[in-house]
Order: C-alpha cells, then sequence, then structure tokens
C-alpha cells in the first residue's frame, strides 16, 4: 500500500502557484520523496526527489517540512499543460509504489 | 541517452487467449525493470520487477508472468486472458535516483 496521503483533487487558475501537499507521517530515514505526474494516457514523469533538503528543479519546487512528515509540491506558474495527475512517492526500497494521487486541474 | 520500448502500442483480444508484451531498454545495462498495470480510471498497480537475467519478483499474484531473458528485455505474459487483465501496461527502467517509463500498451480483453 501507498505511504501517502494527498488530495483527491485541486484546482489552480494559468500563472498562478500550485501548490501540492502530501502527508507521509510513516516515513523512515532512509526513505526519499519523489513526485511523479501522468498526463492522461502517458506513463508518469519524473518531476523531483528528496530527501531532507528543499529541492528546486526546471520542473517544480520540493518543500519537506523539518519533521519529513509532510511536503509540499510547486509548480511556480501553472500552465494549462501542467493538468495532470501527480503522485507523491515514498520510496526506500526497489520500486515505486504508486497510490491515487491529486487530479490537478489547470484552468485559463 | 537511454530509450525504453514497448510494443504493441494497442491490443485486442478475446477472453482466454494468450499474451505476450514486449518491453526493451536502449542505452544502459544490468537495469532494474518494472511491469505496472493501469486499470481503467485507476492507479498504477506494480506487477513485477527485476533486478537481472531471470530473477523476477512478483507483487501481485494473478495470471500473469514475467521472464527477463536478456539484460534489457522484459516480457509480460498470460496463458489465459481475463477481462479483468483489460489496461494500460507501463514498463519501466531505474537508474540510481529516477524511473523511466516506456510509452505503455493498451490492453483490451473482449
Amino acid at each position: 500500500d501507498a505511504k501517502t496521503t494527498q488530495p483527491t483533487s485541486m484546482d489552480c487558475a494559468e500563472g498562478r502557484a500550485a501548490n501540492l501537499p502530501c502527508n507521509h507521517s510513516t516515513i523512515s530515514g532512509n526513505e526519499y520523496v519523489y513526485w511523479y505526474r501522468q498526463i492522461h494516457s502517458q506513463g508518469p514523469q519524473y518531476i523531483i526527489h528528496g530527501l531532507k533538503n528543499n529541492e528546486t528543479n526546471e520542473m517544480a519546487s520540493l518543500i519537506i517540512t523539518e519533521d519529513r512528515k509532510s511536503s509540499t509540491l510547486i509548480l511556480p506558474h501553472a500552465t494549462l499543460r501542467d493538468t495532470a495527475v501527480y503522485y507523491c512517492i515514498v520510496q526506500g526500497g526497489t520500486a515505486l509504489i504508486f497510490g491515487k494521487g491529486t487530479t490537478l486541474s489547470v484552468s485559463s | 541517452s537511454q530509450t525504453i520500448h514497448q510494443w504493441p502500442a494497442t491490443l485486442v483480444q478475446p477472453v482466454g487467449s494468450p499474451l505476450s508484451l514486449e518491453c526493451t531498454v536502449e542505452g544502459t545495462s544490468n537495469p532494474n525493470l518494472y511491469w505496472y498495470r493501469q486499470a481503467a480510471g485507476r492507479g498504477l498497480q506494480l506487477l513485477f520487477y527485476s533486478v537481472g537475467i531471470g530473477q523476477i519478483s512478483s507483487e501481485v499474484p494473478q495470471n500473469l508472468s514475467a521472464s527477463r531473458p536478456q539484460d534489457r528485455q522484459f516480457i509480460l505474459s498470460s496463458k489465459k486472458l481475463l477481462l479483468s487483465d483489460s489496461g494500460f501496461y507501463l514498463c519501466a527502467w531505474r537508474d540510481y535516483n529516477e524511473q523511466f517509463f516506456g510509452p505503455g500498451t493498451r490492453l483490451t480483453v473482449l
């Protein structure tokens, strides 16, 4: 079973920041937090991952709380193409276990 | 650069027929390989993973099987398809930090 809890859906206006929360209260010390997204009818796409520190790349920022029990994925300027299902995954083993994710709908 | 191929892209099969889906990876050696399935309106379910030739771990017992005859080849099979086997089948490989997914095979069992 997935070790994370995410809201089922979220809406965001185009051009605004999208902040997607994730709870992972049972995370172990050696487990990373990964974020993937899946656009309809495609395979999931890697976004970002982190262990303890906040991370930023060209796609997004990942903010992890100090106790590591939750995190937030930030898309700084959402576009219509960011509409997708976003998966927060805690991974310490060989395979990624996907939960149900958050469906983000970006509208103009 | 690494590339992952899956075929066929779409497949329509009758109930009770056999299945063989193939996945190959280029540009890497000894990758961890994975098969996932996504039923309509559902999340991704991990079916099998392999850390090397001939090494298969099954996550969910069912009428599917997997084989890894070569380092960069991963095959998903069934002797007799069920209606519930319909879905989007994704192959993936993993490097140190990221898991990369193939284009997928959409299987419809009628």
